[in-house]
């Protein structure tokens, strides 16, 4: 079975600074994987995913992420981090990588994003 | 533009009581799926459906029931709440040629007294 794993319980940068946030996963089938945004309080908002085609994918509030065969990696990146980005970020993908997963997702352990003025 | 609604938001609870966590969609769409969200764990999936009559369990299912009687509803139950309940559980729908993009609730916090 698939499993994600997230570098980093917690990342701190500062305001106007790159934001990179790790991802891995495990199959060596190219799997489907998609960023997840949860604000405080809130519920997850998907901010990115990568299917098929192009593997540098953009998503919402400038970020985006390069999926690396190579390296089974998902990075997620922003060039300049805002305020309003501090949240925590789950990398995710189908259980069953070339399989069916009937819409079931493995989450990583997630990354808190701190941003400091 | 409702998406997936969960009620209640909040809910605290003692030590065997049970309650019923309701999600409802109104998207149409076939898959459903239950995970709760603990600290450094990321989402564990509890129990999914994959249309109405028709579930089964996930990563963590222990001390949860749940059923499908339509395509729009689908209710989380506790039987007998325990303290490693405690929680906060979201829902989530996704339709069935989507690729397993998923649309979350708000969630609901769970505490077991």
């Amino acid at each position: 079975a698939q499993s994600v794993t997230q570098l980093g319980s917690h990342v701190s940068v500062s305001e106007g600074a790159l934001v990179l946030l790790r991802c891995n996963y495990s199959s060596s089938v190219p799997p489907y994987l998609f960023w997840y945004v949860q604000y405080p309080n809130q519920g997850l908002q998907l901010l990115l995913k990568y299917t098929t085609g192009a593997t540098l994918v953009k998503g919402i509030n400038g970020f985006e992420a390069e999926f690396k065969k190579s390296e089974t990696s998902f990075h997620l990146t922003k060039p300049s981090a805002h305020m309003s980005d501090a949240a925590e970020y789950f990398c995710a993908a189908p259980p069953n990588a070339g399989g069916t997963s009937y819409g079931k997702l493995t989450f990583g352990q997630g990354t808190i994003l701190t941003v400091h003025p | 533009n409702a998406g997936v609604t969960q009620t209640p938001k909040f809910q605290v609870l003692k030590t065997g009581q049970s309650m019923t966590l309701q999600c409802a969609q109104d998207m149409n769409h076939e898959y459903m799926s239950w995970y709760r969200q603990d600290p450094g764990m990321g989402l564990r999936l509890i129990h999914y459906s994959v249309g109405a009559g028709i579930t089964d369990q996930g990563e963590v299912p222990n001390g949860y029931n749940v059923s499908r009687s339509t395509t729009e509803d689908f209710p989380l139950r506790l039987l007998s709440a325990a303290p490693s309940q405690t929680s906060v559980y979201f829902c989530a729908s996704s339709h069935k040629g989507a690729k397993n993009i998923q649309y979350f609730g708000a969630g609901t916090r769970l505490s077991v007294l």
